[in-house]
């Protein structure tokens, strides 16, 4: 079926480990979005891709790694998790980053312990 | 959208009632809003768009608001249903740039 893939979408996992969360898309999207949401913030933009090997920072960019060798899957690596990334993760995609509805995933909570 | 603080707004709404749910936006410039409802362990769906060119725009049962002058979007849900219960919340942009999303209104249908 068309759509957004997340996995995985739940993960319990360490201080100081890295963990990668994976997002695959069918919709041959130029775009794709990583947002995390917490409660009293909305979701707020970690990172997104304009094309394959294409990225740029959004508001909340620090302590995670992101890359796009392939326009359908936009993996986000956190490199030391901390608590503070304990949250739920979304990932999007779209044909153009403004003026057209976001298409997401279910998300992955993912919790830091 | 625009951040409401530590705690969603909720309205509760009697099965078969209309709902209206509002949103502030802090752009006077934004051109392009959305509404999107997210249900419980669920990603967030599209609802309906409006581009500043317009001032209403109607789905089905749902029509957005815009007012350009205050800054105000509105979602009303006409016959709302237990399905409508969610959290719905409001995005805007300008220019093609990203969008930039409030924090959410809890609906609760009561039966």
């Amino acid at each position: 079926d068309a759509g957004i893939t997340q996995s995985p979408r739940y993960k319990i996992t360490e201080t100081g480990r890295q963990v990668t969360l994976m997002c695959h898309q069918t919709w041959s999207h130029s775009y794709m979005f990583w947002y995390r949401q917490d409660l009293g913030h909305g979701l707020r933009l970690i990172y997104y891709s304009a094309a394959a090997d294409i990225t740029d920072k959004g508001e909340v960019p620090d302590g995670y790694v992101v890359s796009r060798s392939k326009t359908e899957n936009f993996p986000l690596t956190l490199e030391s998790a901390t608590r503070s990334q304990t949250s739920v993760y979304f990932c999007a995609s779209s044909e153009s980053p403004g003026w057209v509805p976001l298409h997401f995933g279910n998300g992955t909570r993912l919790t830091v312990t | 959208g625009e951040s409401v603080g530590l705690h969603l707004p909720t309205l509760s709404v009697q099965e078969g009632d209309n709902s209206i749910i509002n949103c502030a936006y802090s752009n006077s410039a934004s051109d392009y809003f959305i509404w999107y409802k997210q249900e419980s362990g669920k990603g967030p769906q599209f609802i309906i768009d409006i581009r500043s060119n317009m001032d209403k725009r109607q789905g089905q049962r749902v029509t957005v608001l815009l007012n350009k002058t205050v800054k105000h979007l509105s979602l009303q849900i006409a016959a709302t249903q237990p399905g409508d219960s969610a959290v719905y919340f409001c995005a805007d942009s300008f220019g093609n740039e990203k969008l930039t999303f409030g924090t959410g209104t809890r609906l609760t249908i009561i039966p």
